[in-house]
């Protein structure tokens, strides 16, 4: 079965940069998008950015003010998100989610990953 | 503030018929975007509901159908069960191809 696997709760300060990645696996890499959304403590969903696996190309949320650089490993079948600068709105969970390559929906998602940003 | 917008609760007694709505303009969906749903249980990795406007994953009940019309979109929750209670958002495109979600909305089952 389709596996999403993310690394773990990250605890930050202000000004800093996170790393989390998400390790897939019982499908072909490179045949899917993968997706970034985080969502804040209380708070709705909110996507930040994709990236192709096959060819590398990125396109990510304007709110982020170029804060984020999306990468893959096709050797290890794992999408990275960066996140720098960080600040106290920062504090979330943020998911990877597979996009389903017929319909463009997020048909897989990781299990999340906490990141809090103290001060 | 969300791009499409969805009202913030529904609810419903148990075996009754909820809508959620999901509205944006004709900058998202009214450009022909499709519309996917997500359901989020409490504490819970969101999952897909409905996508492509109508579709169910396999494994969905057939209780929930979306549709959509013009500038907006709906999800229909019928025969409601206890276990239905969740957070539904749905997502569609903006002129840039940029992902939009809705606020979400909190179904309760009374």
């Amino acid at each position: 079965q389709f596996q999403l696997v993310q690394s773990g709760a990250e605890v930050k300060k202000s000004g800093a940069s996170v790393q989390v990645s998400c390790r897939t696996s019982g499908y072909t890499f490179t045949s899917h998008n993968i997706n970034w959304v985080r969502q804040a403590p209380g708070q709705g969903l909110e996507w930040m950015g994709w990236i192709s696996p096959s060819d590398g190309f990125t396109a990510s949320s304007q709110t982020l003010q170029g804060r984020v650089t999306l990468t893959t490993d096709a050797s290890t079948s794992t999408a990275y998100l960066e996140l720098r600068n960080l600040g106290s709105d920062d504090t979330a969970v943020y998911y990877c989610a597979r996009e389903s390559s017929h319909s463009g929906s997020f048909d897989f998602w990781g299990q999340g990953t906490l990141v809090t940003v103290s001060s | 503030q969300s791009v499409l917008t969805q009202p913030p609760s529904v609810s419903g007694a148990p075996g009754q018929r909820v809508t959620i709505s999901c509205t944006g303009s004709s900058s998202n969906i009214g450009t022909g975007y499709d519309v996917h749903w997500y359901q989020q249980l409490p504490g819970m990795v969101p999952t897909l509901l409905v996508y492509g406007n109508t579709n169910r994953p396999s494994g969905v009940p057939d209780r929930f159908s979306g549709s959509k019309s013009g500038t907006s979109a709906s999800l229909v929750i019928t025969g409601l069960q206890a276990e239905d209670e969740a957070i539904y958002y749905c997502q569609s495109y903006d002129s840039t191809l940029n992902v939009v979600f809705g606020g979400g909305t909190t179904l309760t089952v009374l």
